[in-house]
């Protein structure tokens, strides 16, 4: 069955560092990847899409990339502040216009001071 | 004014009491959707409408119905509810076609005894 893995473990990193997310996934040729944001106690937020025939998209300090290669996605979010932290989540969709939108369980950041 | 509403906010209900959620949006879209959110399973699809005259189960449905009223409204039905349906539910809506980012409402967070 069709899988997405992201970290469970939440990841902390120093205000002013790079933060990466990982998305893998598995049993899934997705022509689209979405990348969300969801604060504790509220609905998730979109943030990025990315095609299949994309390598990277990037959108100020958020930057994707895609490779179906190794059928993963990296999140990077540059010059991290504190107003970042939240969990990110990433999602797939399929080429048909029926296909339906699968999110990965995502995970938790913290930007510490 | 919010994109996607969704009452009630919290409820707390008992088991075996009979539970709607309401959900309505001002963003003109066709499509609507249900999710469940558990700590460490991410987002479930429970529900999808892709239209007024268009219902189809997620991977989720058992325990729930749904009822598309209107195209900005879509309801949630919990017919008998049991503690194990106490969750974070989401509403959130698309427009129709592929590659379109979801818009999520400000979650109903059910608590079943």
């Amino acid at each position: 069955s069709q899988k997405i893995e992201q970290n469970s473990e939440a990841l902390n990193i120093q205000e002013g560092k790079t933060a990466t997310l990982t998305c893998n996934y598995t049993n899934y040729s997705p022509a689209y990847l979405q990348w969300y944001r969801q604060d504790p106690g509220r609905g998730p937020v979109f943030l990025l899409l990315i095609r299949e025939n994309e390598k990277e998209k990037r959108k100020e300090r958020l930057k994707v990339t895609f490779d179906t290669t190794l059928k993963q996605s990296l999140f990077h979010i540059t010059a991290s502040q504190p107003a970042d932290s939240a969990t990110y989540l990433c999602a797939l969709e399929g080429y048909s216009s029926a296909s339906k939108i699968i999110f990965g369980s995502g995970t938790r950041l913290s930007i510490r001071p | 004014d919010a994109d996607v509403t969704q009452t009630p906010r919290n409820r707390i209900t008992k088991t075996g009491k009979r539970i709607m959620l309401e959900c309505s949006q001002t963003k003109g879209h066709d499509r609507m959707y249900w999710y469940r959110q558990d700590p460490g399973l991410g987002l479930r699809l429970i529900y999808y409408s892709f239209d007024v005259k268009d219902i189809n189960k997620g991977e989720i449905s058992d325990g729930y119905s749904v009822s598309r009223q209107a195209q900005a409204k879509f309801s949630l039905s919990l017919e008998s509810a049991i503690p194990n349906q106490t969750a974070l539910y989401f509403c959130a809506t698309s427009r129709d076609g592929v590659s379109y980012e979801q818009y999520f409402g400000p979650g109903t967070r059910l608590t079943v005894t």
